[in-house]
C-alpha cells in the first residue's frame, strides 16, 4: 500500500534562519507531489507541484523553493525564515488526476 | 482568479442533527468537485466527491448535493455525531490540470452532546 511520510512534525526556528522539509512517498511510482500551506482562515493554499523529477512549479512567489531529487522525495526549503512563512506545511501526492493523499503535516513557528 | 467560496466558517450542531456547509464557485470549467476530512494536527483525507453530471451524491451519512446552474455545491451530513467534529474543505477540480484542487477556506464542524 502507498503511504507518504513527513517530517519533522513539529519545528520552531528563529527569523532569518533556513528551512528543509523533507517529504517521501512509498508504493507508487511517479506520482504528482505537492506542498500546501494552511493559515489559520486561509484554507489550503498550493505552493509547488511537481509532476516529475526537476520538474517544479510555483503558485505563489515567496521566499519559499522545492526540489525533487527523486521520483519519490519532495523537499521544501528556505534560505531566510520569515515571520510570515510560520503555518502548517502539508506535503500531498496523486497519481489519479482526482485524488490527493496528504502526509501528517508539519506545523512550522518563526519566531 | 479561481475562487472557491465556502462558507460558514464554523459550525456547531447538535448530536443527530443535521450539518450543512455550502460552496461556491465560479470556473464553470470545473468539473470534480470534492470535500475532504481534516482531524487537529492530520492532513486531510477525501471524504466524497462528485461531478456535474448528478445533481446528488450519498455515502452513508455524507450526501453532496449539486446545483450546476447556480455554480454551487454543499455537503450534509446526516445524523451528526461527535466523531464527525473536524474541519471540512470543499475543493474543485479541472479533470487532467495535474489535480491542481482549488480549496475552500473550511469549515470547523463540532458536534455537541
Amino acid at each position: 500500500s502507498q503511504t507518504i511520510h513527513q517530517w519533522p512534525a513539529t519545528l520552531v526556528q528563529p527569523v532569518g534562519s533556513p528551512l528543509s522539509l523533507e517529504c517521501t512517498v512509498e508504493g507508487t511510482s511517479n506520482p504528482n507531489l505537492y506542498w500546501y500551506r494552511q493559515a489559520a482562515g486561509r484554507g489550503l493554499q498550493l505552493l509547488f507541484y511537481s509532476v516529475g523529477i526537476g520538474q517544479i512549479s510555483s503558485e505563489v512567489p515567496q521566499n519559499l523553493s522545492a526540489s525533487r531529487p527523486q521520483d519519490r522525495q519532495f523537499i521544501l526549503s528556505s534560505k531566510k525564515l520569515l515571520l510570515s512563512d510560520s503555518g502548517f506545511y502539508l506535503c500531498a501526492w496523486s497519481v489519479r488526476v482526482e485524488k490527493l493523499f496528504f502526509g501528517s503535516g508539519t506545523q512550522l513557528s518563526v519566531l | 482568479q479561481q475562487q472557491v467560496k465556502q462558507s460558514p466558517q464554523s459550525l456547531i450542531v447538535q448530536k443527530g442533527g443535521i450539518s450543512i456547509i455550502n460552496c461556491a464557485y465560479e470556473n464553470t470549467a470545473f468539473d470534480y468537485f470534492p470535500w475532504y476530512q481534516q482531524f487537529p494536527g492530520k492532513g486531510p483525507a477525501l471524504l466524497i466527491a462528485i461531478r456535474p453530471d448528478v445533481s446528488e451524491k450519498k455515502e452513508g451519512r455524507f450526501t453532496i448535493s449539486f446545483n450546476k446552474s447556480a455554480k454551487q455545491f454543499s455537503l450534509h451530513i446526516m445524523d451528526s455525531q461527535p466523531g464527525d467534529s473536524a474541519t471540512y474543505f470543499c475543493a474543485a477540480d479541472l479533470t487532467g490540470t495535474a489535480s491542481k484542487l482549488t480549496f475552500g477556506t473550511g469549515t470547523r464542524l463540532q458536534v455537541t452532546l
